[in-house]
């Protein structure tokens, strides 16, 4: 089936070590996500890709980046994690432009902070 | 400027009635598409049903039906015969025809009791 596959689906980090987390997808969607959820909250939109274009949410923390080396995979990097990073991180994929076109979403990487 | 308000925080129903999630939405977007998604407590999102600003008819999906109000800009989730499967949080969401962003609710946390 095709899919949205987000790795690990539990990532333990510690204070100031960067930590990459990875989605692939096999919808060959040319958008791509990038969500951070705290607990009992709403999905809040970090970035997206548009094919290669990146769109950046004005506040967005410095620290979050990400990279799309292709229509696959989309990498989510967070340079020097705070307590205050500890979330789900929930990529998604959609077609573009059409309203009619609903998003994808993978399992999710749920985040700690040590 | 696109917004989705989901008003009830927490919901109960007994098991096998029906029960209603409020959505209103507003855009000055005359073609857009509202979406609803439910994410359990294991955090993946899964979509549930789609309905068009041109679609004539009330979408449904199994148990999952919208009630569709153009005029009042409200697009409610109606979840008939719930089970106890269905305990888990409900986000409304809208995309408009051009853009690639999704404007989230804050979520409905609906406990289905035996």
């Amino acid at each position: 089936d095709a899919m949205v596959i987000q790795n690990p689906r539990y990532q333990v980090t510690q204070f100031g070590k960067p930590v990459t987390l990875s989605c692939s997808q096999t919808l060959n969607h040319n958008v791509m996500y990038w969500y951070q959820q705290k607990s009992s909250q709403a999905p809040k939109l970090l970035f997206h890709y548009y094919d290669k274009d990146f769109n950046n949410e004005a506040d967005t923390p410095d620290n979050f980046q990400s990279r799309r080396p292709n229509t696959s995979f989309c990498f989510l990097d967070i340079r020097s994690p705070g307590l205050g990073d500890a979330a789900m991180y929930l990529c998604a994929t959609s077609r573009e432009g059409n309203s009619n076109q609903p998003q994808h979403f993978g399992d999710g990487t749920r985040l700690s902070i040590l | 400027a696109q917004k989705i308000t989901q008003t009830q925080p927490g919901m109960f129903v007994q098991e096998k009635e029906a029960v209603t999630l409020d959505c209103t939405y507003d855009t000055s977007d005359p073609s857009y598409g509202l979406f609803w998604y439910k994410q359990p407590s294991s955090g993946e999102m899964i979509f549930l049903i789609y309905q068009g600003s041109y679609d004539q008819q009330n979408a449904t999906e199994g148990r999952y039906s919208l009630n569709f109000q153009k005029a009042r800009k409200s697009a409610n989730l109606v979840i008939s015969a719930s089970q106890l499967g269905d305990s888990a949080m409900y986000f409304c969401a809208m995309r408009v025809s051009h853009g690639n962003q999704f404007y989230f609710g804050t979520g409905t946390s609906l406990t289905v009791i035996p």
